[in-house]
Order: C-alpha cells, then sequence, then structure tokens
C-alpha cells in the first residue's frame, strides 16, 4: 500500500489563494483527485486527472502536478470554500485518500 | 438525476454483522463500477471497496480484507457491502460511490460498533 501526506490546516483570509498540497510516490505516475467536503454533507469532486475541472465547479478552483507532488490552488477563497479537502489516487488494487486539510477562510 | 441512496446502518455488538445496501437511480447501473468509502466520527476518508460493472473484479482495504463483500445486482440496481466480525473501528458514516471517478456519492449511512 502506499500513502498520501497532506497539512492537517491551511488558513487564508476571504479573496487571497489557499494551495493545498498532497505528496506521494504514487502520484509519480498516477494521476490524484481532489474532494471537498463540508460538515454533514458527502464529498464533492472538485478537480480529477491532476488538473481538470468538472462541470460545475468555480474557476478559481484548479489544480496542478509537479512530480510526487500535487497542489489544489483556490484562487481567491471564499466563505463558501472552507471546508476539508481530500486527495485521493488509485493504484492497481489499492486506493487511497490523504489524510484531509481543513481550509479555513476568514 | 442520478442517485445514489444507502440504507441498512444501525447499532451492532462487536463481532456482529450489517449488510449495507445502495440503491442507485438515473443511470444505468450496469454500465459502472461502484466503490464503498466509509468515514469514522471526526475522521478522514477511507476507501473501502471496489467491484466492477460485471462483478468480475473486486478489491478491498486491508483492513476489512477477510470480513466484508462487495456485491451487486445489476436487475435490482443495487450495491451491497455484507460487514461481519464487525469491531468498534469500523464505526462510521458508509458511503456508496459511483465508478473510478468518484464523482457521484450517496449521502450515507452510519455504522455504529458498540455494546
Amino acid at each position: 500500500s502506499y500513502e498520501l501526506t497532506q497539512p492537517s490546516s491551511v488558513s487564508v483570509s476571504p479573496g487571497q489563494t489557499a494551495r493545498i498540497t498532497c505528496s506521494g510516490d504514487v502520484l509519480a505516475k498516477k494521476y490524484a483527485r481532489w474532494f471537498q467536503q463540508k460538515p454533514g454533507q458527502a464529498p464533492v469532486l472538485v478537480i480529477y486527472k491532476d488538473s481538470e475541472r468538472p462541470s460545475g465547479i468555480p474557476e478559481r478552483f484548479s489544480g496542478s502536478s509537479s512530480g510526487t507532488t500535487v497542489t489544489l490552488t483556490i484562487s481567491g477563497a471564499q466563505v463558501e470554500d472552507e471546508a476539508d479537502y481530500y486527495c485521493y489516487s488509485a493504484a492497481d488494487n489499492n486506493q487511497v485518500f490523504g489524510g484531509g486539510t481543513k481550509l479555513t477562510v476568514l | 438525476e442520478v442517485q445514489l441512496v444507502e440504507s441498512g446502518g444501525g447499532l451492532v455488538q462487536p463481532g456482529g454483522s450489517l449488510r449495507l445496501s445502495c440503491a442507485a437511480s438515473g443511470f444505468t447501473f450496469s454500465s459502472y463500477s461502484m466503490n464503498w468509502v466509509r468515514q469514522a466520527p471526526g475522521k478522514g476518508l477511507e476507501w473501502v471497496s471496489y467491484i466492477s460493472s460485471s462483478s468480475s473484479t473486486i478489491y478491498y482495504a486491508d483492513s476489512v480484507k477477510g470480513r466484508f463483500t462487495i456485491s451487486r445486482d445489476n436487475a435490482k440496481n443495487s450495491l451491497y457491502l455484507q460487514m461481519n466480525s464487525l469491531r468498534a473501528e469500523d464505526t462510521a458514516v458508509y458511503y456508496c460511490a459511483r465508478d473510478s471517478t468518484l464523482k457521484r456519492w450517496g449521502q450515507g449511512t452510519l455504522v455504529t460498533v458498540s455494546s
């Protein structure tokens, strides 16, 4: 099995850029996805294939990849973006989520 | 509209069993692989199991291997998770999620393992 490592928390002021990283050896050969989860709700896919944005996700959400690290960037973070964010990747029969990052926007 | 509705959660004693169901609608269920993902109270997401559209390929997380069994009935548009030998650490909200993209999720069903 493998692991994905995220910071436990990130804090920004409204309008600033939030960056959340996710690191793991598997990311050098497999795509990552990012999920947003607000309290009491199911996760929502916000980025797939490292940098693709599903329809309906605001353009301020973007993703990038470099080596064994992927980054979720929220440009001009808004109060409603405050949530937990999880990276995810799958390789063969191993599928794993990162530990999650609590994004605070205030 | 794509809908996934989990059911079957509840309180069970350690060592007991429970069967979760996920009813799918709004898409051709038989064409999609499915997953179970869980989240312990106040904790992060944990992938549990995967089943291909035809049930020919099945994977489990090491934490549940040998105790949980995933299955599906394409005629009934339903996904199942049979959970045996339950432990306190299996307490979680269990979500079903569609295919390898995990783009569609149900709202989850709570399983509590406690005496």
